[in-house]
């Protein structure tokens, strides 16, 4: 069956430093994957989209990469800061319409 | 104001009744959705809709009605709401299905 994972533990990290958030899936054959920032109490944000023969994608201080031999989409936050505190998710298309979105991961930026 | 709105914004009602949640985006995106998100189940699709008069069903559709009668709005019906049907639901609108998904704030409904 299709699954997308996401770490489902936090990750603490100190402001300054790079977050790096993992998304894997499988049994999917996306063309493209997206990352969405939630906060408590709100709803998600589109952040970013990568294609299939896109293998970095950079925004700001975002970057995601996308490995669809390994299946995996990376996501990076470089200089975090407090503010970047959240919950990260990743979204894969699937039968034409849908878009199907992981569990997320929470992110926690200390300062 | 520009954007997608979503009322209520909370609802508590009773087993049994007839429920409906509205959803309103001014940006003329072709495609709406409606999600719901509850813990350890995440973000599921209910509904979706590519155009005025095209709906879907999404992942979990039984038990919710849609329609799409102007390209604005995308109203979700609970028929007969049961307790499961407790979470908070978002609207989300796109311009293109391989888009981003552009959410509203979400409706808290609960189902006594």
């Amino acid at each position: 069956s299709q699954k997308i994972e996401q770490n489902s533990e936090a990750l603490n990290i100190q402001e300054g430093k790079t977050a790096t958030l993992t998304c894997n899936y499988t049994n999917y054959s996306p063309a493209y994957l997206q990352w969405y920032r939630q906060d408590p109490g709100r709803g998600p944000v589109f952040l970013l989209l990568i294609r299939e023969n896109e293998k970095e994608k950079r925004k700001e201080r975002l970057k995601v990469t996308f490995d669809t031999t390994l299946k995996q989409s990376l996501f990076h936050i470089t200089a975090s800061q407090p503010a970047d505190s959240a919950t990260y998710l990743c979204a894969l298309p699937h039968a034409g319409n849908m878009l199907t979105f992981g569990g997320g991961t929470r992110l926690m930026v200390k300062p | 104001d520009a954007g997608i709105t979503q009322s209520p914004r909370y609802k508590i009602t009773e087993t049994g009744r007839q429920v409906t949640l509205m959803c309103h985006q001014t940006w003329s995106h072709s495609y709406m959705f409606w999600y719901r998100q509850d813990l350890g189940h995440g973000l599921r699709l209910i509904y979706y809709s590519a155009a005025a008069d095209i709906t879907d069903k999404g992942e979990v559709p039984d038990g919710y009605v849609v329609s799409r009668s102007k390209t604005e709005n995308f109203p979700l019906t609970l028929e007969s709401a049961t307790r499961s049907q407790t979470s908070v639901y978002f609207c989300a609108s796109s311009a293109n299905r391989d888009r981003g998904r552009f959410f509203g704030p979400g409706t808290r409904l609960t189902v006594l």
